[in-house]
């Protein structure tokens, strides 16, 4: 079954950086864009960066453009996003998810199926 | 980028409420929204993607409607496993953007 588990995650000071990975199984990884969100405590959603299948396709949030950067390696399964001079407010489960695109009277629609189970970053002095 | 402004932030019902949240876009979308359920300590659950298309396996309470700028998500009869948070997400354009969220508690 489709499997995605998130890690990386810990307590970094603020600048520093940090790495976080996503594994995934059970499908055909290469065929799928995949996308980074995150949540801070308490807060809600926030969507980050996607990636599309081939890797040729990035985009991130302005709250992060410039500081992270997303990447894959379909031949090891794995998306990783890169986060530097990270800050307080970065702090947050980030979660993976695969975006999925359906065709609905012509139109492309996405929607993120599958999701891990989140990895927590603290960004704290 | 595209602000999706969602209401209410939360709301009070019993079992066997209808409820209806409504997210609103800065600019149309045409019907490029969906809705995502969670509950606390999980990653969200996809319920209804393209504005109301039902996600296999969500149940045929949940609907979606709408286009342009407005759309609702509505339950037609809460049930216990309702209580969640609710958000909707735009994919007509990059950067993504999530409404605010609305918490549904029990009455």
């Amino acid at each position: 079954q489709v499997q995605m588990v998130e890690s990386g995650g810990g307590v970094v000071q603020p600048g520093m950086s940090l790495r976080l990975s996503c594994a995934a199984s059970g499908f055909t990884f290469s065929s799928y864009n995949m996308h980074w969100v995150r949540q801070a405590p308490g807060k809600g959603l926030e969507w980050v960066a996607v990636i599309s299948y081939d890797g040729g396709n990035k985009y991130y949030a302005d709250s992060v453009k410039g500081r992270f950067t997303i990447s894959r390696d379909n031949s090891k399964n794995t998306l990783d996003l890169q986060m530097s001079s990270l800050r307080d407010e970065d702090t947050a489960v980030y979660y993976c998810a695969r975006s999925q695109m359906h065709t609905i009277g012509g139109v492309i629609a996405e929607l993120l199926d599958y999701w891990g189970q989140g990895t927590l970053v603290t960004v704290s002095s | 980028a595209i602000q999706m402004t969602q209401s209410p932030s939360s709301l009070s019902a019993s079992v066997g409420d209808r409820v209806t949240i409504t997210c609103r876009a800065s600019q149309g979308i045409r019907s490029d929204l969906g809705w995502y359920q969670q509950k606390p300590g999980k990653a969200p659950k996809l319920l209804i993607y393209a504005a109301s298309t039902l996600q296999s396996g969500v149940p045929s309470r949940f609907s979606g409607s709408g286009s342009g700028t407005d759309f609702t998500l509505t339950i037609s009869s809460l049930q216990p496993e309702d209580f969640a948070s609710y958000y909707c997400l735009q994919d007509y354009d990059y950067p993504r953007t999530f409404g605010q969220g609305t918490k549904v508690e029990i009455k």
